[in-house]
């Protein structure tokens, strides 16, 4: 299984101020079309998680666009340009170029 | 509005049976793969199943090969996953997760259904 790995596992971060979250994959996640099929999720306290970007920088529908993503290969990055207070919670990355899709550990992004 | 809910989860006995159902609105169910991702308590995610659209391929977690079964019905736009043999290790949240129909991997959650193994 492709094994991910997220840094740092927690974030205190001040209103209004960038949030930065890596994740790296144990393996290229460059599947057989070209695409490479790396996602970001945010997961609130009681609530399923949602998906914010996929394919490395696609936002997905409703998704501010104060989230960014980037990043190639094995090495990939989540950008919240200016975070906000509903922004809290955990944020992971996932894999779906093999199955089983794996998750990251999950980063938790409080305010400081 | 696209939506998954979720129902069948309770509270089971180790190496009893339990099966998950997950009813699907607001899109052409049949076009699309779907998973089953569950999350143990305080825990990470754990992809446990998937189908593609027309039930002919599925694929399962090696946590569970063997015990759980993912199925659908197209006609009744639901998803299934029949669990059996289940384990302390099986108690998690269990969440219906549509695949995209554009891209390899997942859009949509369900708010989850909750299954607890204990004796």
């Amino acid at each position: 299984d492709i094994v991910m790995t997220q840094t740092p596992l927690s974030s205190p971060v001040t209103l209004g101020q960038p949030a930065s979250i890596s994740c790296r994959s144990s393996q290229s996640l460059v599947y057989s079309d070209g695409n490479t099929y790396l996602s970001w999720l945010h997961q609130r306290p009681g609530q399923p998680p949602r998906l914010l970007i996929y394919k490395v920088s696609d936002r997905f529908s409703g998704v501010p666009d104060r989230f960014s993503g980037s990043g190639a290969g094995t090495d990939f990055t989540l950008k919240i340009s200016r975070v906000e207070a509903e922004d809290v919670g955990l944020y992971y990355c996932m894999q779906s170029t093999q199955f089983p899709h794996t998750f990251g550990q999950g980063t938790k992004l409080e305010i400081k | 509005e696209v939506q998954l809910v979720e129902s069948g989860g309770g509270l089971i006995q180790p190496g009893g049976s339990l099966r998950l159902s997950c009813a699907a609105s607001g899109f052409t169910f049949s076009i699309h793969w779907m998973h089953w991702v569950r999350q143990a308590p305080g825990k990470g995610l754990e992809c446990v199943a998937r189908i593609e659209s027309d039930a002919i391929y599925t694929h399962y977690a090696d946590s569970v090969k063997g015990r759980f079964t993912i199925s659908r019905d197209n006609a009744k736009n639901t998803l299934y996953l029949q669990m059996n043999s289940l384990r302390g290790e099986d108690t998690a949240v269990y969440y219906c997760v549509r695949g995209s129909s554009d891209w390899v991997g997942m859009d949509v959650w369900g708010q989850g259904t909750t299954v607890t193994v204990s004796s």
